[in-house]
Formats: structure tokens, C-alpha cells, sequence
């Protein structure tokens, strides 16, 4: 089955500094991947997705790229703010209907 | 709009007791996932519905985990003789019909503490 891995397990950035998140996977028919951003006490919030026809895709201060040949993907985020510390979890599925597999989080902080 | 309700919010129970937690998809939304995630780890597939049919429950840890859903709305996962491995906050997240930019919706979860 899917395994996904992601890296680093925490991060810390000061206020405007880019922040970067690294993932692999494993299942060469993932087609589908979502980044998640979880605060404290809620449930995982979708802020950025990717399909494998697509290398790269960017929404405002957010952007992912997907190297599919290499089984890697990554989140970068720029002119990072406070509201920007959360967990945030990378994953990997078929389709967008599907079970998705999650990766272990990143937890980022961003330092005033 | 509504999003995805999970129920209770928080549940302690005592070792070896049944327990029911309860999720309220988005109104129209035909997937339901239920996912666990343990103290500061990643989020653990359980089990996935599309409507009231389960075609992959591979992540179930045991047989004392089962869930089911009615009339493709509400589903209830039950954990039964809960041990201590059991606490975790257990997440529900819907998503739309196929066809459609479909991604999950979570709710905020039950956190369960198996005493």
C-alpha cells in the first residue's frame, strides 16, 4: 500500500522567511495530493492540492511542485506570517474520491 | 454552510467498556472517511464509505472496531472492550459525489481517553 513521508518534523521560521515541506510516496499509481493545514484542537483544513498532470501549482503565498518521475512533492510557503504556525500534513491517493494516506506533519512555527 | 459535526467532543471511558462515536456529514456529500490520529502523530486511515456500503475497511486495527452508515447521511463508529492503545482523537471527514473537485472535510474530532 501507500506510504508517505515527510520532512522535517518541526520548523521554525522568522515572520517573512519562506517555509519549505518535503514529502515522498511510495505507490506509482497516486495521482492526488492534498496539503492540509491542522490548528490546535480542530480537525485538518484543505489549503492546496495537486493532480500528476500538473508539475506545479500556486495559490497567493502558497505553491506545491510534484516531481512524479522522483515520487516527490513539496510545499512552499512565502512571506510567512503568525497565523501561519500549525501542523501541516502532506498526503497521497489514487483520485480525489479515494482514501487518502497521510504523512507524519510538520509542525511550523513562525517567530514574530 | 454546515460543516462536518462529530459527537461527542471529548469521551472518557474505562477500560474494557463499548464505546459510539458519531459523525454528520455535509448535507449531499456521498463519501464519509474515518481517520485516528494519536498524540502528535499523522493522521491513521480506518475506513471509508461511499454511501452505505464500506468498499475498503482495511484500516480497522481489529475486530473490535466496526462502523457503519444509514441512509448514506450519519455514520457511527463503535469500539468495543476499548483498551488504553484505543485513545486517540478519532476524526470523520465527507467528501462530495464523483465528478466533482472532491477534497475530504474534516470535523474537529472526538478525543477518546480510555482510563
Amino acid at each position: 500500500g501507500e506510504n508517505v513521508e515527510q520532512h522535517p518534523s518541526t520548523l521554525s521560521v522568522q515572520e517573512g522567511d519562506s517555509a519549505v515541506i518535503k514529502c515522498t510516496y511510495s505507490d506509482s499509481a497516486s495521482n492526488y495530493f492534498p496539503w492540509y493545514k491542522q490548528e490546535l484542537g480542530k480537525g485538518p483544513q484543505l489549503i492546496i492540492d495537486i493532480r500528476s498532470n500538473v508539475g506545479e501549482k500556486k495559490d497567493q503565498r502558497i505553491a506545491v511542485t510534484l516531481n512524479k518521475t522522483a515520487k516527490h512533492f513539496s510545499l512552499h510557503i512565502t512571506e510567512t506570517q503568525p497565523e501561519d504556525s500549525a501542523v501541516y500534513f502532506c498526503a497521497a491517493g489514487k483520485t480525489s474520491y479515494d482514501k487518502v494516506i497521510f504523512g507524519p506533519g510538520t509542525s511550523l512555527s513562525v517567530i514574530p | 454552510g454546515a460543516g462536518v459535526s462529530q459527537s461527542p467532543s471529548n469521551k472518557v471511558t474505562e477500560k474494557g467498556k463499548d464505546v459510539e462515536l458519531r459523525c454528520d456529514p455535509i448535507s449531499g456529500h456521498t463519501a464519509l472517511y474515518w481517520y485516528r490520529q494519536s498524540l502528535g502523530q499523522g493522521l491513521e486511515f480506518l475506513i471509508y464509505f461511499q454511501g452505505n456500503s464500506a468498499p475498503d475497511k482495511s484500516g480497522l486495527p481489529s475486530d473490535r472496531f466496526s462502523a457503519e452508515r444509514t441512509g448514506g447521511s450519519v455514520s457511527t463508529l463503535t469500539i468495543q472492550r476499548t483498551q488504553q492503545e484505543d485513545s486517540a482523537v478519532y476524526l470523520c471527514a465527507s467528501s462530495p459525489p464523483r465528478g466533482n473537485n472532491s477534497p475530504l472535510h474534516f470535523g474537529n474530532g472526538t478525543r477518546l481517553t480510555v482510563t
